[in-house]
């Protein structure tokens, strides 16, 4: 069955570097998001993606964040300058979009961020 | 606003069913959704209704959805020790809207 990957699992960094995520979507879907979930906490939507560019964006995804699909198989979050409430586990998931089935939302296993 | 709630803790014995409760805000939401989550693991679709359906039957999981009242249930018949997990009810609006989660029911299945 097809899923969403990500990479990597687990990433750890320095408070004020830059990290990229990244996702490779199921083939054929066409909607992109990124959400995470702090320790304890709810998952949380950050940001969804169509045709080459953002479609919806929480306040959560400030100026610090962007995303990107470089090749039309990635998709990419980055993080400018990583702050210590950025640890959390970043999920990807994407839709195929339509009715029925074909909208709902598959994640993929997250990436751990822990930011020192 | 969008809010979904549930309740945080369940402990069920092996064997019984289990029922995850959860209710929800947003009256146009169309897609209702469960999620489950193994301790350090990503989030799986386990299953999710329409909001024009009742109630929908998988296997061991049956979503039992209340409209006009906002609920939504989770049953899972002849719950397991490998059921032990978070479950999360999740609500969107329409098929590329992003999805809003409750904050999870941890089940505890006691051998």
């Amino acid at each position: 069955e097809p899923e969403v990957t990500q990479t990597p699992s687990h990433q750890v960094t320095q408070m004020g570097q830059e990290v990229i995520l990244r996702c490779v979507p199921i083939s054929n879907h066409l909607y992109f998001y990124w959400y995470r979930q702090i320790l304890g906490q709810k998952v949380e939507f950050l940001v969804s993606f169509y045709n080459n560019e953002i479609s919806e964006k929480s306040e959560i995804f400030d100026d610090q964040f962007s995303v990107e699909r470089p090749d039309g198989s990635n998709f990419t979050l980055k993080i400018r300058s990583t702050k210590l409430e950025d640890s959390a586990m970043y999920f990807c998931a994407s839709s195929e979009g339509g009715l029925g089935a074909r909208g709902t939302q598959y994640f993929g296993p997250g990436t751990r961020l822990t930011v020192l | 606003g969008e809010d979904v709630e549930q309740s945080l803790f369940l402990s069920v014995r092996e064997g019984d069913s289990s029922v995850i409760n959860c209710t929800y805000t947003d009256s146009s939401s169309t897609y209702l959704y469960w999620y489950k989550q193994e301790p350090g693991a990503g989030l799986q679709l386990l299953t999710y209704i329409f909001s024009n359906m009742d109630m929908k039957q998988d296997q061991r999981l049956t979503v039992l959805l209340n409209k006009k009242d906002k609920h939504l249930s989770l049953r899972i018949a002849d719950t397991q020790t490998g059921d032990s997990a978070i479950y999360f009810c999740a609500e969107g609006k329409t098929s590329y809207d992003k999805v809003i989660f409750g904050p999870g029911t941890s089940l505890s299945v006691i051998p």
